[in-house]
């Protein structure tokens, strides 16, 4: 256990379907991040909270919506999605400005979008 | 921003031999330089970092080399075992300000028994 959860671990959703992921770290740090993998891109930056704010957008569509209420917990609201966002979607910690640089994934949520 | 190429994409050895990867940046006020391994169905995990004061550094059959002037950093694996066979990521960052941990596109290594 890396102190970084994700849940839920799998989902399966329509289109029309409105779910959320949630991330939760028990490590103290101070970033947070949404990683996207698939077969096309293996692990595609999406999001970055640093302080509980956003810092960066990777140009990722508005269906995805994250939400960061506190440096501990990190969310990503799902809406409308397509076939192609299906993938494993990873959570990731880490400690800003010189701390422990070293990220702590967590161990994803496989999204099937259908 | 920063753009971290790492290539080869795929790598098959012989069980034994010797597998390398190698990654450059773009941006020179990176100074921290992770390397993590993803074995099929796992999280990544980190198995080595550089830090820009250093040239080389080495843990057991693992060891990555940095040049900073060149702005590239290479990972090295001696005497492969299968159990090395993983999806393999570089990644840089400026460890001094706010965060944004950049991968390569990974490396599938697969060592052959």
């Amino acid at each position: 256990e890396t102190g970084v959860t994700q849940t839920p671990r799998h989902l399966v959703m329509g289109m029309t379907n409105k779910k959320s992921l949630k991330c939760e770290q028990h490590l103290g740090h101070n970033a947070m991040y949404w990683y996207k993998q698939s077969a096309k891109k293996p692990l595609e930056l999406m999001f970055v909270y640093n302080f509980k704010e956003q810092t960066e957008n990777n140009s990722v569509p508005s269906r995805f919506s994250p939400e960061c209420p506190n440096s501990s917990h990190l969310f990503l609201h799902l809406h409308t999605l397509q076939p192609e966002d299906s993938a494993l979607y990873l959570c990731a910690s880490s400690q800003n400005f010189g701390g422990d640089t070293e990220a702590f994934f967590g161990q994803g949520t496989r999204l099937t979008v259908v | 921003g920063e753009n971290v190429e790492q290539h080869p994409s795929t790598l098959s050895v012989q069980e034994g031999d010797s597998a390398v990867i190698k990654c450059t940046y773009s941006d020179s006020a990176s100074n921290y330089f992770p390397w993590y391994k993803q074995e099929l169905g796992k999280r990544p995990q980190l198995i080595i970092d550089i830090r820009s004061n250093v040239g080389e550094k080495k843990d057991q059959r693992i060891a990555v080399t940095l040049n900073k002037t060149a702005k590239h950093f290479s990972l090295h694996i001696t005497e492969t075992q299968p159990e090395d066979s993983a999806v393999y990521f570089c990644a840089a960052l400026n460890s001094g300000g706010y965060q944004k941990v950049t991968f390569g596109i990974g490396t599938k290594l697969q060592v052959i028994p």
